[in-house]
């Protein structure tokens, strides 16, 4: 298995203001993923992070608004940039391994 | 577009009865897929995939491509079978990315 930690665990910001949530792993893998879960929703991915290079985005997400970092094998940054409530969700990293993926536990995050 | 659906938002049986947890998937090429479960307090975790054939925790899967179906069953369920279970379709080969339902909610009651 790998062992993914998350920081913060849960926040409540302000809108307009943005929050930066890592992602660390118990041992080098190539690529990270970041998910979005909104309330009632299903996980969506927002983009892979690959060390040494940019992050791949997927279709209606951008980087200025979810800016990643990636600046090792065994880290990862997402950042929610200018937050709106529409942007109050749970923020997952997750890993692949084994031809499977592992989770971390997850950053609920909460925009008023 | 590739899509994974799951008809039923909540699903509330009585301990030792079958349960079966729908999921529907659209892909174009030959699909990988797989059931997550998210019991209470604790990370997103993997139960089981297609391509192993295998029961874990009395749990199994059947791929019917004609239906394009991956329905989860268990034939006695147990209060701790309680969580959220999610249906997952891989894309594509190697790369990891998962395309995931909306998931069930499955309570199961004493």
């Amino acid at each position: 298995s790998a062992v993914i930690s998350q920081k913060p665990s849960r926040d409540i910001c302000q809108r307009g203001t943005s929050l930066t949530i890592q992602c660390q792993v118990d041992s080098q893998v190539t690529m990270m993923f970041w998910y979005r879960q909104q309330p009632g929703q299903s996980l969506t991915l927002i983009a892979t992070a690959n060390q040494g290079s940019e992050a791949t985005y997927e279709s209606g997400f951008v980087i200025d608004k979810f800016p990643i970092s990636r600046p090792n094998l065994t880290f990862s940054t997402l950042t929610v940039s200018n937050m709106s409530p529409e942007d109050s969700s749970i923020y997952l990293c997750s890993v692949p391994r084994y031809n499977e993926q592992f989770f971390g536990p997850g950053t609920r995050l909460t925009v008023l | 577009a590739q899509r994974v659906t799951q008809p039923e938002k909540l699903l509330s049986v009585f301990k030792g009865a079958p349960v079966e947890l729908k999921c529907n998937y659209s892909y174009s090429g030959s699909p990988e897929l797989f059931w997550y479960v998210q019991y209470s307090r604790q990370r997103l975790q993997l139960l089981l995939r297609h391509i192993s054939r295998e029961s874990i925790k009395g749990f199994t899967a059947d791929l019917n491509k004609g239906e394009t179906s991956f329905h989860l069953k268990k034939p006695f369920a147990q209060e701790e079978d309680s969580a959220m279970y999610y249906c997952a379709l891989k894309e594509g080969t190697g790369f990891q990315k998962l395309v995931f339902g909306t998931g069930t909610r499955l309570l199961v009651s004493p």
